[in-house]
């Protein structure tokens, strides 16, 4: 299967700051990537999907403006929360759907966001 | 709406039992249905995938199984162990033009006692 890494692991910040986090396909070159976000006790709900080369779909209340994604290779899709606060603190995780016959989904390790 | 529902929300037993987690959903359309394991502050470890043509999946104590009908699938964990605590995921790819992202229930946290 696919190796997906994210970085950081975990970020804290005050609010009205940016953060970037990173996701990288290390052994799979992924033309699409999803990014989700879980809070605390709850389910992992899908935010939006990266293209690469295009822009990304984002789900219904999902706001595109701050929350800002670049597919930039295939091996790299970021996700950057611009002006984050409190409420944005969440644990955010990126999936590469593998193509093929599985269509198996493998995720990173996630991204926990703090924001003070 | 397309849904998936776990059940129970958590579950304690003791070292040795077998177990068996529920998840449901609402829509039998399905493509494939994945089941993970999830650390605390952790990622998710896929555990096991079953496709839609198929009826069960095994990979040493676990066995899970889908039955699209009636929109259900458990995973069986036999002779549970204290290293099996977790919270585990029920995911289905629902058959959509969107994409292939997953739906998540909100898991099941087992606690394995010795």
């Amino acid at each position: 299967g696919a190796v997906v890494s994210q970085h950081p692991s975990r970020v804290i910040c005050k609010s009205g700051t940016s953060v970037k986090i990173e996701c990288r396909s290390l052994d799979f070159q992924a033309t699409t990537m999803f990014w989700y976000r879980q809070f605390p006790k709850q389910s992992l709900m899908l935010m939006a999907t990266s293209n690469e080369g295009s822009k990304a779909t984002y789900e219904q209340g999902v706001e595109k403006d701050k929350f800002l994604i670049n597919h930039a290779s295939l091996t790299l899709s970021t996700l950057t929360v611009t002006s984050a606060h409190p409420e944005d603190s969440s644990f955010y995780i990126c999936s590469v759907p593998t193509s093929g016959g599985t269509n198996e989904q493998f995720f990173g390790p996630g991204t926990r966001l703090t924001v003070l | 709406k397309q849904e998936v529902t776990q059940i129970p929300a958590a579950l304690s037993v003791p070292e040795g039992e077998n177990l068996v987690l529920n998840c449901s959903f609402t829509d039998s359309a399905i493509y494939n249905l994945q089941w993970f394991r999830q650390d605390p502050g952790k990622g998710l470890t896929s555990l096991l995938l079953i496709q839609s043509s198929q009826r069960e999946q095994t990979s040493g104590r676990l066995n899970a199984s889908l039955d699209k009908s009636s929109g259900r699938s458990t995973l069986y964990i036999a002779a549970s162990q204290p290293g099996d605590s977790a919270t585990y995921l029920c995911a289905v790819r629902f058959i959509n033009q969107a994409g292939t992202a997953l739906i998540f229930g909100k898991g099941t946290t087992l606690s394995v006692s010795s």
